[in-house]
């Protein structure tokens, strides 16, 4: 299956813990995705990226959050310090071009905060 | 900036009836309409498109229409099944701006036997 996977599926840390959630996307994309969604709301875009380039990064809040993704290997969210409010499903979605807004989704990762 | 309203949920429903999920947009421009769909532990999947006003897109006994004098994107299914329990996003990516897809808050189904 060459669709979208993500890991950790489930992630528990503890407070003032790094959380790490990676994404390889589907094959032939190199656009990715990470929305975050809340119990409660709705899918909350964070950041979007290209090989190597952050390309739209206006919905990672300023501190704490990071996100990558290399010319090799899979894209990275990274959590500095997490806090409970962190706690929430993470989706990764891809796509093979940035301008049609169809996009392929993970099965997201669940990160529960202590 | 570019957003959708979707009616609130969870909408009850029992098996074969007819079902409306309400969806509005606001967006500059001549924004792509979608309706992704989730069931239960995973991702969203694209469940149907529609790319210029008055386009209907169509997909398993769904149906919408791009209303563009409404801003208006309504879900319809004439006979719900039990397996259609999910959430169900409306979405939009605005050409002449952001591509980046917004979506809605999601409104879950449950449909009973």
């Amino acid at each position: 299956n060459a669709g979208v996977m993500q890991n950790p599926r489930h992630l528990v840390r503890r407070r003032g813990q790094e959380a790490r959630l990676r994404c390889s996307p589907m094959k032939g994309h190199s656009h990715v995705y990470w929305y975050r969604q809340l119990p409660e709301e709705g899918l909350k875009f964070m950041v979007y990226l290209q090989k190597e380039n952050i390309i739209d990064e206006s919905g990672m809040p300023k501190e704490r959050f990071s996100a990558e993704f290399p010319k090799e290997g899979p894209s990275i969210l990274r959590i500095q310090q997490v806090v409970r409010g962190d706690s929430a499903a993470y989706f990764c979605a891809s796509s093979p071009q940035g301008a049609t807004g169809e996009l392929f989704f993970g099965e997201g990762s669940r990160l529960t905060v202590l | 900036g570019d957003s959708v309203t979707q009616m609130e949920g969870p909408v009850t429903l029992s098996e074969e009836a007819f079902l409306t999920i309400n969806c509005t947009y606001t967006a500059t421009g001549y924004p792509s309409l979608f309706w992704y769909v989730q069931y239960p532990g995973e991702g969203l999947q694209l469940l149907l498109k529609a790319t210029k006003a008055d386009d209907k897109g169509s997909n398993k006994g769904f149906e919408a229409t791009y209303r563009k004098e409404t801003t208006s994107f309504h879900l319809e299914k004439g006979s719900v099944q039990v397996s259609d329990s999910a959430v169900y996003f409306c979405a939009l990516s605005g050409r002449g701006g952001s591509y980046i897809p917004t979506f809605g808050r999601g409104t879950s189904l449950i449909v009973h036997p």
